[in-house]
């Protein structure tokens, strides 16, 4: 079975600050993507990142940067210089297989707060 | 850029009747779409997934009587909420994959507010 578990319900700082978002997943599929989603409060998903089991690389973009270790299934997203911008819920979310790829399982979401 | 398009925004309809939402590939043919739903504060839980030419997957738990889905066309997928009662008040939102040929790239609708009064 396949899951994604964000542990941080809510998560509060002030602007500036660097925050780490967690995401723990579990698939027994050997290919799969993960991804990371914003969602605002107009509800519409901002596509963020998507990263392929093969591709273990940190990615870094702009303040955004993400760590994907497979040793621990962990997917883990870090703002740096937070804004309040920012304030928003995001979504970690897995796509096992390369016959499901389109369909994805999400985690419960962490909704960030950044305060001036 | 590819683009998924639902409509309507925002709907809201009385307790009993039905409602259609839509989902179209603006720019490219799906051959598969998914269907998600979001209560408040709470994660997005697949649906169902939208083939094609023929009938629907659900997901354990969803009633495919009351969430008719229809996939009639490569760029439209709708989403059929029957005898809506209140407990269906929800966020609805739609993905579809741009295929292989695209890296199997993945786009969200803006979502579907649907409140049952």
């Amino acid at each position: 079975a396949q899951k994604v578990t964000q542990a941080q319900t809510e998560i509060s700082v002030v602007e500036k600050e660097d925050v780490t978002l967690d995401c723990v997943y579990e698939t027994r599929d050997t290919t799969y993507y993960l991804f990371w989603y914003k969602q605002p409060p107009s509800g519409e998903l901002v596509f963020l990142i998507r990263r392929n089991s093969f591709d273990e690389q940190n990615e870094i973009s702009g303040r955004y940067s993400w760590n994907f270790q497979k040793s621990t299934s962990s997917f883990n997203f870090t703002i740096t210089a937070s804004q309040v911008v920012d304030s928003a819920v995001y979504f970690c979310a897995l796509s096992g297989g390369s016959s499901n790829t389109g369909k994805l399982i999400f985690g419960q979401g962490t909704t960030l707060q950044v305060k001036p | 850029g590819a683009v998924v398009s639902q409509h309507p925004s925002w709907v809201i309809c009385k307790s009993g009747t039905s409602v259609k939402i839509e989902c179209r590939s603006l720019d490219f043919q799906a051959t598969t779409m998914f269907w998600y739903r979001q209560f408040p504060k709470q994660s997005l839980m697949l649906m169902a997934t939208s083939n094609e030419g023929s009938k629907a997957t659900y997901e354990q738990g969803v009633e495919k009587d009351k969430f008719l889905i229809n996939h009639a066309s490569l760029t439209l997928s709708t989403l059929t909420v029957t005898s809506a009662h209140p407990e269906d008040s929800s966020f609805y939102i739609c993905s579809a994959s741009a295929g292989q040929t695209s890296g199997n790239t993945i786009y969200f609708g803006e979502g579907s507010w649907l409140t049952v009064v």
